[in-house]
């Protein structure tokens, strides 16, 4: 059983378009997390989420916003895509405090 | 989190101990160190961490200096699939839920 699954793997989608990525836990974990690695390989950190508080990269615009239907999901919406948009977004999950964190195998969204 | 500093690459031969270098001189009394890596357009991977005793697990060994101010992660036997881009993590648990800050890494090379 994968830990932190996501769908779609790729993506490929026209400037302008509105478009959610999903994500899925099966680790009971509280916290969930999204990260965005560019073309130049960096990865950080956009959101953090569990059942009591969001925490905001403030670097991130406000077309990219979280949704958590439940607990086991953290879903990416993403706004008015432009080109920069494009890159590897990855969901995490992490239980409590001082253990591993347990990543998806990324989606890989192009905006055309 | 206190910042790190890793060699931007290293080479190692197949089946030899890979000793990898991180520096975190501004390390606090309640910041871990954590060591991730992330194997080409996979997501990040846990190896191991800790606070200031030594570490071992199936993975790799962590050694962290008495002073906390740099550590080792060392693969014992380092195999042509330990290729990847491994980084050195510093983060605080006293808010479980904040994300982890990468930083470049170093990208360890096996040669065959």
């Amino acid at each position: 059983d994968t830990a932190v699954s996501q769908t779609p793997k790729y993506l490929v989608t026209q400037m302008g378009n509105d478009k959610s990525i999903k994500c899925e836990q099966n680790l009971g974990h509280d916290t969930m997390y999204w990260y965005k690695q560019d073309s130049k390989k960096f990865l950080k950190i956009m959101f953090s989420y569990n059942n009591k508080e969001l925490i905001i990269n403030e670097t991130v615009p406000n077309r990219f916003s979280p949704k958590s239907p439940d607990k086991a999901h953290l879903n990416l919406h993403i706004n008015s895509l432009e080109l920069g948009d494009s890159a590897v977004y990855f969901c995490a999950s992490r239980g409590t405090a001082n253990t591993e964190a347990f990543f998806g195998q990324g989606t890989r969204l192009t905006v055309v | 989190d206190a910042k790190t500093t890793q060699p931007p690459s290293m080479d190692c031969a197949e089946g030899r101990a890979a000793n990898l270098p991180c520096n975190h001189s501004t390390i606090s009394g309640n910041e871990y160190v954590y060591w991730y890596r992330q194997i080409h357009s996979q997501g990040p991977q846990y190896i191991i961490h800790g606070l200031k005793n030594n570490e071992t697990n199936e993975m790799a060994s962590l050694i962290i200096t008495e002073d906390r101010k740099s550590s080792t992660l060392i693969l014992p036997h380092a195999t042509l699939r330990d290729t990847a881009v491994y980084y050195c993590i510093v983060k605080s648990e006293v808010r479980g839920a904040d994300g982890l800050t990468f930083g470049k890494g170093t990208h360890l090379i096996i040669q065959p």
